[in-house]
């Protein structure tokens, strides 16, 4: 069935180093993607998005990557920040823009930032 | 703008009673969507609704669940008979379209007790 994954629980970081958050996707038929960050006692909050017929975006300091061929997503965020220190979620729909509008997320990475 | 607004932050309610929660969408928004969070885990779909019509309501348990978006004011999830498994956050989020550009609430937590 459906499902949407990460690879990774927990990731911890030092300051200004690169982070890289994975994301694995079962439905090939997703066609629109997002990443979203929450931090503790928030909503998720909107980081980058893409849609199936790119490979790549970028953003400031974030870039998604989209691999469609081993279904695959992942988030690189550069010279990584205490504040980014957020559980990362990854989430996927299937009808752009369609009837239904109900993404599927992932359950998580959380990522810490050693000053 | 004011963003996804929902009320109450906290809410908690013993065995049996009753559970309101309250979204209002952006301005500008016509879709909302409903999302319920465990502990430690991802959001999880529950109903997608416009003004005055449920569109997929596929997430919502078969019982004491229900969910509207009426024409004047916001759109009310609400929870009959709440039992100590319905406790966790409740997400809102609207989009002008559907399908694209959510903006979340910040959610309700519902603890029942």
């Amino acid at each position: 069935g459906e499902s949407v994954g990460l690879h990774l629980p927990t990731l911890s970081v030092q300051e200004g180093d690169n982070s890289i958050i994975n994301c694995a996707y079962s439905n090939s038929a997703s066609d629109y993607f997002i990443w979203y960050k929450q931090e503790s006692g928030k909503g998720p909050q909107f980081i980058i998005d893409i849609r199936s017929n790119m490979d790549k975006r970028q953003g400031q300091r974030v870039t998604v990557l989209l691999n469609k061929t081993v279904k695959h997503l992942s988030l690189q965020i550069a010279a990584t920040q205490p504040g980014d220190s957020a559980v990362y979620f990854c989430a996927e729909t299937s009808n752009y823009g369609g009837s239904q509008g109900n993404l599927i997320f992932g359950k998580g990475t959380k990522l810490s930032v050693k000053p | 703008n004011a963003g996804v607004m929902q009320n109450p932050r906290h809410l908690v309610r013993r065995r049996g009673q009753e559970a309101r929660l309250r979204c209002s969408p952006m301005k500008g928004h016509s879709h909302v969507y409903w999302y319920r969070q465990l502990p430690e885990e991802g959001l999880k779909f529950m109903v997608y609704l416009q003004k005055e019509n449920i569109i997929d309501e596929s997430g919502m348990p078969k019982e004491r669940f229900s969910a509207e978006f009426p024409k004047e004011g916001p759109s009310i999830l609400r929870i009959q008979q709440v039992v100590r498994g319905d406790s966790a956050a409740y997400f809102c989020a609207s989009s002008p379209k559907q399908g694209s550009g959510y903006t979340f609430g910040s959610g309700t937590r519902l603890t029942v007790v």
